[in-house]
This record gives structure tokens, sequence and C-alpha cells, in this order.
């Protein structure tokens, strides 16, 4: 069981640049989101996706986008990069419940802006 | 979502009991407690949530104030791998209306040492 595999692990681009970091999860899970955490940081909200088609912003939305064509894949795209993108990238999904909305998170992809 | 408040680092000495305090005194009534944790920049991990009474794992122990203003996650015989980052976060929804949104402060640095 893979759980919630994000791709690249690790980053490095230019100013100005564009692309597209990948998130996916195998439990069928309605509820997908991302995060970036600066250092010293807890983690903040960017987007998020409550099913396939469906996706709304979160704390820190402003630079990317994002899109739900499946419930597996929630990709997030960074426009144009900018070095104040450099951060830690982490993608989580969950299920619906009336009591347990425990998040799965992946490993991360450690992004810098140069 | 309620404000959470947790101290900024703790220590432990290896075999003894962690008790990690959180406050959370604009909690509402539906409204769960989480605990998660994140070891050496890994991506988050869930440890266990509680509503109003108090709830055991197999990580760790929940304790739940009676006015719920507050709570207290013990971990029982602390080991060197829990040394990490514990989050404390409220204001979760039951019924899955936080759509699995999380908002993390900065968390309680717990150091184990032999």
């Amino acid at each position: 069981n893979a759980g919630v595999t994000q791709t690249p692990k690790f980053q490095v681009l230019k100013t100005g640049q564009s692309m597209t970091l990948q998130c996916a999860q195998d439990m069928n899970h309605e509820y997908m989101s991302w995060y970036r955490q600066d250092p010293g940081m807890g983690l903040r909200l960017i987007h998020y996706s409550v099913g396939a088609g469906i996706t709304d912003q979160g704390e820190v939305p402003n630079g990317y986008n994002v899109s739900r064509s499946t419930t597996e894949d929630f990709p997030l795209r960074l426009l144009s990069a900018a070095p104040s993108q450099t951060s830690v990238y982490f993608c989580a999904s969950s299920y619906s419940s009336l009591t347990n909305t425990e998040a799965f998170f992946g490993q991360g992809t450690r992004l810098t802006v140069v | 979502d309620a404000k959470t408040t947790q101290p900024t680092s703790m220590d432990c000495a290896e075999g003894r009991a962690a008790n990690l305090p959180c406050n959370h005194s604009t909690i509402s009534g539906n409204e769960y407690v989480y605990w998660y944790r994140q070891i050496h920049s890994q991506g988050p991990q869930y440890i266990i949530h509680g509503l109003k009474n108090n709830e055991t794992n197999e990580m760790a122990s929940l304790i739940i104030t009676e006015d719920r203003k507050s709570s207290t996650l013990i971990l029982p015989h602390a080991t060197l791998r829990d040394t990490a980052v514990y989050y404390c976060i409220g204001g979760l929804g039951a019924g899955g209306t936080s759509y699995g949104k999380l908002t993390f402060g900065q968390g309680t640095i717990l150091t184990v040492h032999p």
C-alpha cells in the first residue's frame, strides 16, 4: 500500500520557470490538500480539494494552481517560480468520516528557487 | 478553527513518560482535538484525536479536561525515535466539515535523551 506519493523529492528551479509537483494517493480518499513548510515553521495550507473537479484556496494560494481530474491525483503547479516559493511541499489526503478525518501525508518535495 | 497554544520545547528522558500540554480555550462543542507529529522534516504523522473523552491507542494517550479548554498528549515510555515536533490541532469539525484541512501552529519540539 503506497499511501500518498509525491514526486519529485527534490527540485531546483530558476526564477520564472514553471513546474508541476505531483501527488497521488491510492486510498480512494475524497479530500486532498497541499501545504508548504518554511524553515522552523508549521505547515500552511495552499489549496485543497473535496473531490474530483472541486478545488478551493487555502491560506497561501498566490502563485499556485491546482486541478483535480481524478480521485487519485492532485498536482500543484507553480506558474512562475520565485525565490519566496523555496520551501518543502507536502501533499495530504483524508476521507470523510463522521468521527475521524485523519490525514495521511506524503514525504514531501524540497524545492529551491534560485 | 480553535487557536492552540503549546510550549516551544520540552525534554524527556528515554523510558519515561512524555506529557505534552496544549491549550485550546476557544474550542467549540463539536470540534475535535488532533495530535500529529513530524519527525526530522518527514511528512506529519497522525497520532490520536478526541472530542471529550480520554482516548488511548497503540501510540499514545490523550487526556482532555472536562471543560475541554486543554489537553495532554502522553507518550507512556518515550524512546529516542519519539524525538519530533508535536502539533496539537483544534477546531476540526465533525462529519467531514473540515474537508481535510489542518491549521498547524508552531508545535512543541520534544527531545528524548538517553
